[in-house]
C-alpha cells in the first residue's frame, strides 16, 4: 500500500492567515492526489483533485500544488467556515489510502 | 445532480455479516470509467478506503479487508452493496458511498454516511 502522510496533524490558525498543510506519499503517485475537508459530522467535501484542479463551487482561496510525492494544500486567507479537518488521498492505485488528517483550529 | 445515501443496520453482533447498500441517482453505473467506492471512519479518526466498482464490473479491495468484503451493483437499482463478514467492535465506524471521477479517481460526491455500532 501507499502510505501518506500529512503535515502538521494539527495546525492552530486566525482568520486572514495563510496556511499551507503538506503531503508525502511513500512512492510516487504522479499527480493523483486529492486534497479533501470534512467538518465534524459530516461527509468529506472534495476541494482539490488531480493535485491542482480546484473542484467545482469550491472557493478560489483553496490551491494545490505538487507532484511525484510531495503535495501541498494552500488556503490563501482563512475564514471562519475553513476551520475543519483535511485529507489527502491518493488515486494512482488501489488501495486509495488516505493521510491521517489535518485538524485545522481557531487560533 | 449526483446524489447517494448509504442504508442498512445501525446495530450488529459481533460474528455477524453487515450488508449495507448504496443508492444512487445522477448517474449510471453503465457509463465508461465510472465507479462507487465505500470508504469508513471510525469515531475520531481517519478516512480508511475499503472497496470499489466500476463500471466494467472490476472491483478492487482494501488488502487488510479483502477477505471479509464483497462488492457487487444492481444498475437497474442504481445500487451498490457493501457485505462485510465476521463483524468486530473495531469495525464500529461510520460508513459512506462515494461516486468517483473517472480518470482522476477522486470521490467528487460522497453519501450522508451511515453509522454502525458492533456490539453484543
Amino acid at each position: 500500500d501507499i502510505q501518506m502522510t500529512q503535515s502538521p496533524s494539527s495546525l492552530s490558525a486566525s482568520v486572514g492567515d495563510r496556511v499551507t498543510i503538506t503531503c508525502r506519499a511513500s512512492q510516487t503517485i504522479s499527480s493523483y492526489l486529492n486534497w479533501y475537508q470534512q467538518k465534524p459530522g459530516k461527509a468529506p467535501k472534495l476541494l482539490i483533485y488531480a493535485a491542482s484542479s480546484l473542484q467545482s463551487g469550491v472557493p478560489s482561496r483553496f490551491s494545490g500544488s505538487g507532484s511525484g510525492t510531495d503535495f501541498t494544500l494552500t488556503i490563501s486567507s482563512l475564514q471562519p467556515e475553513d476551520f475543519a479537518t483535511y485529507y489527502c488521498q491518493q488515486s494512482y492505485i488501489t488501495p486509495y489510502t488516505f493521510g491521517q488528517g489535518t485538524n485545522l483550529e481557531i487560533k | 445532480q449526483i446524489t447517494l445515501k448509504e442504508s442498512g443496520p445501525t446495530l450488529v453482533k459481533p460474528t455477524q455479516t453487515l450488508t449495507l447498500t448504496c443508492t444512487f441517482s445522477g448517474f449510471s453505473l453503465t457509463t465508461s470509467r465510472v465507479g462507487v467506492g465505500w470508504i469508513r471512519q471510525p469515531p475520531g479518526k481517519a478516512l480508511e478506503w475499503l472497496a470499489l466498482i466500476y463500471w466494467n464490473d472490476d472491483k478492487r479491495y482494501s488488502p487488510s479487508l479483502n477477505s471479509r468484503l464483497t462488492i457487487t451493483k444492481d444498475t437497474s437499482k442504481n445500487q451498490v452493496v457493501l457485505t462485510m463478514t465476521n463483524m468486530d467492535p473495531v469495525d464500529t465506524a461510520t460508513y459512506y458511498c462515494a461516486h468517483r471521477i473517472p480518470l482522476r479517481g477522486a470521490f467528487d460526491m460522497w453519501g450522508q454516511g451511515t453509522r454502525v455500532t458492533v456490539s453484543s
